[in-house]
Order: C-alpha cells, then sequence, then structure tokens
C-alpha cells in the first residue's frame, strides 16, 4: 500500500514570496490533515479535511495560509507571504474513516527555509 | 487549553540499558492518548493507542501505560534500532484534535 506523498521536499524562499505544497494521501482516506512542525517542537495542527469539507481550520494563520483539497483526494497548502517564523516541516496525514481515531499515517513532510 | 509535556527531553542509553520516557498531560477529558515513533527527517509513526488509565499496551521492546494524569512509554533492553525522537499526542472528549508534545529523542549506542 503506497503511503502519503508529498512534494516538494525541501523549499527555499525568501521572505514575502509565496510557496506551494502538495498531498497524496493513502487511497481510500477520507480525511487529511495538514500539520506544521517547527524544529524541537511537536507538530501543530494546521488544518483538517472530512472529504473535501473543512473539519477544523482553528489554527490556520488565514491572513496568509490557505489549503484546499479538491475533490475529496489530493491536497494544497500555500503561503503567501512568508514570513521567517514560517520556517518548519509541513506535515500531511490522512486517516480512514469519518472520525479522527488518533491513528493517522503521515507523509515524509515539506521542509521550509525562509530567509 | 490542552497541554502535554514530555520528559526527558534527551535520553541517551547503552544497548540493553532500559529506561521510561514521560508524558503529563492537562485535559479536558480524554479520549484518547497515543504514541508516536518519529526519525530524522521522516514523518511520525503510530506506535499506540490507549484509553484509560491502567491500561498497557506492548509492542516489541516498546510498553506504554496510562494513568490519570500520565503516560510512560518503556523501553526494555533497546537496540541502536529503537534511536527516536518519541513523541506523545492527547485527544480530548470534546474534540478530535490532537495535541502533541515537544518529545524525547533517544539515542541508543551498541
Amino acid at each position: 500500500e503506497a503511503g502519503v506523498a508529498q512534494s516538494p521536499r525541501y523549499k527555499i524562499i525568501e521572505k514575502r514570496q509565496s510557496v506551494a505544497f502538495w498531498c497524496n494521501p493513502i487511497s481510500g482516506h477520507a480525511t487529511l490533515y495538514w500539520y506544521q512542525q517547527i524544529l524541537g517542537q511537536g507538530p501543530k495542527l494546521l488544518i483538517q479535511f472530512q472529504n473535501n469539507g473543512v473539519v477544523d481550520d482553528s489554527q490556520l494563520p488565514k491572513d496568509r495560509f490557505s489549503a484546499e483539497r479538491l475533490k475529496g483526494v489530493d491536497s494544497t497548502l500555500k503561503i503567501q507571504p512568508a514570513k521567517l517564523e514560517d520556517s518548519a516541516v509541513y506535515l500531511c496525514a490522512s486517516s480512514a474513516g469519518a472520525s479522527n481515531t488518533g491513528e493517522l499515517f503521515f507523509g515524509e513532510g515539506s521542509r521550509l527555509t525562509v530567509l | 487549553e490542552d497541554q502535554v509535556t514530555q520528559s526527558p527531553e534527551a535520553l541517551r542509553l547503552q544497548e540493553g540499558e532500559s529506561s521510561s520516557l514521560n508524558c503529563s498531560y492537562t485535559v479536558s477529558g480524554l479520549r484518547g492518548l497515543f504514541w508516536y515513533r518519529q526519525d530524522p527527517g521522516k514523518g511520525p509513526e503510530f506506535l499506540f493507542t490507549l484509553y484509560s488509565a491502567g491500561e498497557e499496551k506492548e509492542k516489541e521492546r516498546l510498553k506504554a501505560t496510562l494513568t490519570k494524569k500520565e503516560s510512560f512509554l518503556h523501553i526494555t533492553a533497546p537496540k541502536p534500532e529503537d534511536s527516536a525522537t518519541y513523541l506523545c499526542a492527547v485527544q480530548a472528549s470534546n474534540d478530535y484534535k490532537l495535541s502533541f508534545g515537544a518529545g524525547t529523542t533517544v539515542t541508543v549506542r551498541a
């Protein structure tokens, strides 16, 4: 079974530039998550989708971050404009079923460096 | 707000030297507590779910236990391949969101 796919693995940008990350979840998984993991910290949920609807985006900085999940499959996370404090690993995860059982399958992440 | 505190931040062990990691939590009603393993440059990998005080789960050299305020991850006779960061997360009964701790980085020397 293929895992969660993410791209790009690494991205370096200047502050105020924009960046987009892509995620393809495990086939058949209804729930998709984007997490931000700053060095030395645990992952923090940014947004959770159930199929193509948003379940929780309470911790998403909506003035600069946006995310979409078209057709309930893959998803993109965009940051525009980027700030220095956005340097982090952006993790995508998916889970089966309609509710969050806590057993998430994570991708390898996209590491963002903002200079 | 849910809080998860893991200790120690880092743990260096000799191969075969058993030890325990701690995860203390504050949550308004616990739906579940989860342990994940994260290798450098990788995403977290699910290990265990614990739902109620007194519950225990085992997997190879790892054993997770749960009380009303904390969880322990015991590593018995560790091997170098057990080197990783171990993350603890809680899920409150009124919210499906996982709140993660900062993790404990375990290094096992041969």
